[in-house]
């Protein structure tokens, strides 16, 4: 069964450096979504990206962040300059046209000291 | 804006038991969709079941069946014949047709042996 997949597992960086999150979703699907997951809290949506750009996003997703898909399979989530409070599990999911369920990868747990 | 409701952090139940998980949502929208999701100690995120608004027949898959409740907005998951392997986080989340996920607190289920 296809699946989504995100590389790697678990990062960890010092603060105010960059970080790149790599997602391959689903191949013939063409909506995509970053959500995060600060420990013991509750999931937040952070964007949506369909057709090579950004179609919703959240207040959390400020100047820091960016998503970019570049090459026919990669998506990825791009935090320029990391703070202690980006620490969290950042999942990537994508959807088909045909439904609405998306499927989610199994995460990159960041950590930044 | 649309929010979901998880008022029971934590809940218990005997092995081979049924349990019920409550979740309420709000939303101005007529056309959405609703979903259960797993987080075991992985957290990985596993959809467990999901429901159109539009269907009035409540979803069902194996153990696991909902009780929606449109006018009431509600959307209770039960989960029969419980086993050691449904311990995990569950959160309840809406969708419209923007296909963003919002995400309620999450309510921990510990299966007793």
């Amino acid at each position: 069964e296809p699946e989504v997949t995100q590389t790697p597992s678990h990062q960890v960086t010092q603060m105010g450096q960059e970080v790149i999150l790599r997602c391959v979703p689903i191949s013939n699907h063409l909506y995509f979504y970053w959500y995060r997951q600060i420990l013991g809290q509750k999931v937040e949506f952070l964007v949506s990206f369909y057709n090579n750009e950004i179609s919703e996003k959240s207040e959390i997703f400020d100047d820091q962040f960016s998503v970019e898909r570049p090459d026919g399979s990669n998506f990825t989530l791009k935090i320029r300059s990391t703070k202690l409070e980006d620490s969290a599990m950042y999942f990537c999911a994508s959807t088909g046209t045909d439904s609405y369920e998306q499927y989610f990868g199994p995460g990159t747990r960041l950590t930044v000291t | 804006a649309q929010t979901v409701t998880q008022s029971q952090p934590e809940m218990s139940v005997q092995e081979a038991e049924t349990v019920t998980l409550s979740c309420t949502y709000d939303t101005s929208e007529s056309d959405y969709y609703l979903f259960w999701y797993k987080q075991p100690p992985s957290r990985q995120m596993i959809l467990v079941i999901r429901q159109e608004a539009y269907k009035q027949q409540n979803a069902t898959e194996n153990r696991f069946s909902v009780n929606f409740q449109k006018a009431a907005k509600s959307f209770s998951l039960k989960i029969s014949d419980s086993q050691l392997g449904d311990a995990a986080m569950y959160f309840c989340a809406f969708s419209d047709s923007n296909y963003q996920l919002i995400w309620g607190a999450g309510t921990k289920l510990i299966i007793k042996p």
